[in-house]
């Protein structure tokens, strides 16, 4: 079955340094990716997103390159600020009649002034 | 504005009793979807439905229930059966054709005593 692996958190950095988070991924297919945040006490919102291999979702400084060749759909921002402090979601989608989001744990990212 | 609206917010309830949560939608969206998130687990799908009287079982069904007699309305109900309910729970939607993209409402975080 589809699966998502997020790399273990949670991440603390300070302001203006860079971001990097790793997510790698297992799909039959050719499954979209994408990323998600959460803010405190807030459903998800789309950050970013990629429909097939070598597209780069881009978003508010926010970039993830989808990789087929390593199943990997990073997420990086080059210089991060206090608002960035969210938790942030790897997610592969499926088309077809039953099309559904699988859901990496998420990472918790602390950015400190 | 079109969004997604889960009601109530907060729901504490006494152990042995249903409880149901709300989710409608203005987007016109024919999928909606229900997730449970629990921390450190990620999000896990409860039901979903692709359109009108019809819904499918997710990952973690056991102890909950849903209908979905409109396409605005996909209520949850948390039974007695659900042997550990308390969480935050979030319903989504999604536009046909869009593959995996999904909207989210603002959660529901369930409380048993």
């Amino acid at each position: 079955g589809n699966s998502v692996t997020q790399m273990e958190g949670p991440v603390t950095l300070s302001e203006e340094a860079f971001l990097t988070i790793n997510c790698t991924y297992t799909a039959t297919g050719y499954p979209s990716l994408f990323w998600y945040v959460q803010y405190p006490g807030e459903g998800l919102q789309l950050l970013l997103k990629a429909t097939k291999a070598d597209d780069k979702g881009s978003n508010k400084g926010f970039e993830a390159t989808y990789r087929k060749e390593t199943t990997s759909f990073h997420l990086e921002k080059g210089s991060v600020q206090v608002s960035d402090s969210a938790v942030y979601f790897c997610a592969l989608g499926t088309t077809g009649a039953n099309s559904k989001l699988t859901f990496g744990k998420g990472i918790t990212l602390s950015v400190r002034p | 504005d079109g969004g997604i609206t889960q009601s109530p917010k907060y729901l504490f309830r006494k152990e042995g009793q249903n409880v149901t949560l709300s989710c409608e939608q203005n987007l016109n969206h024919d999928a909606m979807y229900w997730y449970r998130q629990d921390p450190g687990q990620g999000l896990r799908l409860i039901y979903y439905s692709q359109i009108v009287n019809d819904f499918q079982k997710g990952d973690i069904a056991e102890g909950y229930s849903v209908s979905r007699e409109k396409k605005e309305s996909f209520p949850l109900t948390v039974t007695s059966a659900q042997k550990n309910p308390t969480a935050f729970y979030l319903c989504a939607s999604r536009a046909s054709g869009v593959a995996g993209e999904l909207f989210f409402g603002e959660g529901s975080r369930l409380t048993v005593l």
